[in-house]
């Protein structure tokens, strides 16, 4: 079974630019979550998918951040304008079905994301 | 604001040695506690997931305690090698927290050296 998947594994941008972050889950998991980590710091919650619908935005930092799940398959995660302290390592993650509440998360590698 | 804290920050054992680390979380609420092992550029691998006050898990050398009464749990590490070299993390998961979202703490980088 494949696990979760990120692309690109490192994206080096300028202040201002746009990067797009995909990330593709466990074949058939409902569930996605974003999560960042900035350097020195604790991986924090972005959002979550359950299918195509955002379920917890909530740990969104600001409105420069858009995340999609088209059709309840892969999902990405847009930047833009792309500011310094955006860089960080963005992880994916997935789980099974909602109402397995104890799932556990799969975690993808991360995309390293690093603004100049 | 929900703290996960994990001590100690950074761990620089010998080869052989046993080890262990802490991680503190709020004991309101609580639903689970997750630990994962991280190797940079590599995805977290999730170890073990906890759920009962007294619980105890086992994966071949590495084993996890859980008290949900005062909120902390303690990874064990027996008889270190240097391929378990990484970041532990864990990760609160709160009962009203219908959707699943992980709290994490900073971790605690493991350093053995042969």
């Amino acid at each position: 079974e494949a696990g979760v998947t990120q692309f690109p594994s490192h994206s080096v941008i300028e202040k201002g630019q746009t990067v797009t972050l995909r990330c593709d889950p466990i074949s058939g998991h409902d569930n996605l979550y974003w999560y960042r980590r900035v350097m020195g710091k604790e991986i924090k919650f972005l959002l979550h998918f359950v299918k195509e619908s955002k379920q917890d935005e909530s740990g969104m930092p600001n409105n420069r951040f858009l995340a999609e799940r088209t059709g309840g398959t892969y999902s990405t995660l847009k930047v833009q304008p792309a500011e310094l302290e955006d860089s960080g390592v963005y992880f994916c993650a997935s789980s099974g079905h909602r109402g397995l509440r104890l799932s556990e998360q799969y975690f993808g590698p991360g995309t390293r994301l690093t603004v100049t | 604001i929900l703290n996960v804290e994990q001590s100690p920050q950074s761990l620089h054992v010998q080869e052989g040695d046993s080890t262990n680390f802490t991680c503190s979380f709020p004991s309101s609420n609580f639903y689970a506690l997750h630990w994962y092992r991280w190797e940079t550029a590599k995805s977290p691998e999730a170890l073990f997931v906890m759920t009962l006050n007294g619980d105890e898990k086992k994966k071949g050398r590495i084993s996890a305690t859980l008290n949900t009464k005062e909120g902390y749990s303690y990874l064990y590490i027996k008889g270190s090698q240097p391929e378990d070299s990484a970041t532990y993390l864990c990760a609160y998961d709160m009962i009203y927290n219908q959707g699943g979202k992980l709290i994490f703490g900073q971790g605690t980088e493991l350093s053995v050296k042969p």
